[in-house]
């Protein structure tokens, strides 16, 4: 069975510091990897994905992520918050072959302190 | 071209009375899903869709819940009759036929469902 782990359902930063949202996996197989945005009133936005091509992901508005196969982690990052990176973010699982079922975390609410 | 559009985006019942969400995926979508989040929680995976067969249906709670997808377009979640436990917001998703790597999961807004 597949899961991931989250750590920290709130993270709060300052505008312009260093993001860092944590995710672990578990999975019997290599995986694909995802995380997702959701911004307020709005469904979940593709932010990046991990495919075993490189293993440094970069995504959109400057977010990226490292999969780590020693430490079963796929950490997403960004340099420097912004205001409008505000948003809940949802690390996700899918096992490859068949029809790919994608397993959720219990996602963390990003906050941007100006 | 159009995004996965669900209907009604809030909805507020009695405990008993029966709710049906709608959704609609992106034209051509064979793959279809149901998600539920609890609040807090994380998001879980109820059922699958392949055009109009049911290809996994094993995160459907109990038999309150009934999911069709008739002619291989929009799909119905109908919850009969409602508990206080199935508060929660509904997404659903679709993607191309194809492994997830290509053709990832493009969500509609939610619908939002209290039960009081």
């Amino acid at each position: 069975a597949q899961s991931v782990t989250q750590l920290g359902s709130h993270v709060s930063v300052s505008e312009g510091a260093l993001v860092l949202l944590r995710c672990n996996y578990s999975s019997s197989v290599p995986p694909y990897l995802f995380w997702y945005v959701q911004y307020p009133n709005q469904g979940l936005q593709l932010l990046l994905k991990y495919t075993s091509a490189a293993t440094l992901v970069k995504g959109i508005n400057g977010f990226e992520a490292e999969f780590k196969k020693s430490e079963t982690s796929f950490h997403l990052t960004k340099p420097s918050a912004h205001m409008r990176d505000a948003a809940e973010y949802f690390c996700a699982v899918s096992e490859r072959g068949g029809y790919q079922k994608v397993t959720f975390g219990t996602g963390t609410k990003l906050q941007v302190i100006p | 071209e159009a995004g996965v559009t669900q209907f009604p985006s809030h909805s507020v019942i009695e405990k008993g009375q029966t709710v049906t969400l709608r959704c609609d995926p992106i034209s051509g979508h064979d793959n279809l899903y149901w998600y539920r989040r609890v609040m807090g929680k994380e998001i879980k995976f109820l059922l699958h869709f392949v055009k109009e067969s049911k290809q996994d249906e094993s995160g459907m709670p109990n038999n309150r819940f009934l999911a069709e997808r008739t002619g291989g377009t929009y799909s119905t979640l109908k919850v009969q009759p409602a508990e206080l436990e199935d508060s929660g917001v509904y997404f659903c998703a679709s993607r191309q036929t194809g492994s997830s790597y290509n053709s990832p999961l493009h969500f509609g807004n939610g619908t939002r469902l209290t039960v009081t």
